[in-house]
């Protein structure tokens, strides 16, 4: 069974660096086969797409995020991580890792972790 | 690509049926047959619930089904059960990944 879990700071200080890693377990980030992704929810808004990483190191972010956000996996841990740089409030938010499928499906998202919550005070 | 509309809440008793839409454009919904829902309970991890518009992931109940017409795509629940009472959001790809704002269902 899949399973994914995220780690990482619970606070952030604005204009820092957000850093979370998703930890796989129960198959492989080298598969060929899926993406592994990031998606966010702030508090009492929707879902929001961050980004996603294919094994190769090929990566995919959302344009509205694009030159703050860091997709990268160690497919020796089977971990991949996220970065988000120059953090503010407006980051705030439970931070979800996923996996999708690839071509259409790379925006599937069938697995996801249950989500780690990160504070930026303003 | 913009976030894809959906009404913020909607609701029905046990055994109705209810139906939450999902507007994006003719970039997204209208052109493409990649529209995923997702089911969200509080607290807990989002769970796909379809994809390609009306396909069923394993072990997803029949009483959940997907359509589309245009630019919108539609979730139908049949058979409302309480367990039902969650977050949807519906997602579209294009080459990246948008969600909607989120529908609150709520089985009265």
């Amino acid at each position: 069974q899949l399973q994914l879990q995220e780690s990482g700071p619970g606070l952030v200080k604005p204009s820092e660096t957000l850093s979370l890693t998703c930890t796989v377990s129960g198959g492989s980030i080298g598969s060929s086969t899926y993406y592994w992704g990031w998606i966010r929810q702030p508090p009492g808004k929707g879902l929001e797409w961050l980004g996603s990483i294919y094994y190769s190191g090929s990566t995919n972010n959302n344009p509205s995020l694009n030159s703050r956000v860091t997709v990268s996996a160690d497919t020796s841990k089977n971990e991949f991580s996220l970065r988000l740089s120059s953090v503010t409030a407006a980051d705030t938010a439970v931070y979800y890792c996923a996996r999708s499928g690839l071509g259409a499906a790379a925006g599937v998202f069938f697995y996801w972790g249950q989500g780690t919550l990160v504070t930026v005070p303003s | 690509q913009s976030a894809l509309t959906q009404p913020p809440s909607a609701s029905g008793s046990p055994g109705q049926s209810v139906t939450i839409s999902c507007t994006g454009t003719s970039s997204d919904v209208g052109t493409y047959k990649y529209v995923s829902w997702y089911q969200h309970h509080p607290g807990k991890a989002p769970k796909l619930m379809i994809y390609e518009v009306s396909k069923r992931p394993s072990g997803v109940p029949d009483r959940f089904s997907g359509s589309k017409s245009g630019n919108t795509a539609s979730l139908t629940v049949s058979g409302l059960q309480p367990e039902d009472e969650a977050d949807y959001y519906c997602s579209s790809y294009a080459g990246t990944t948008v969600f909607g704002g989120g529908t609150k269902l709520t089985v009265l």
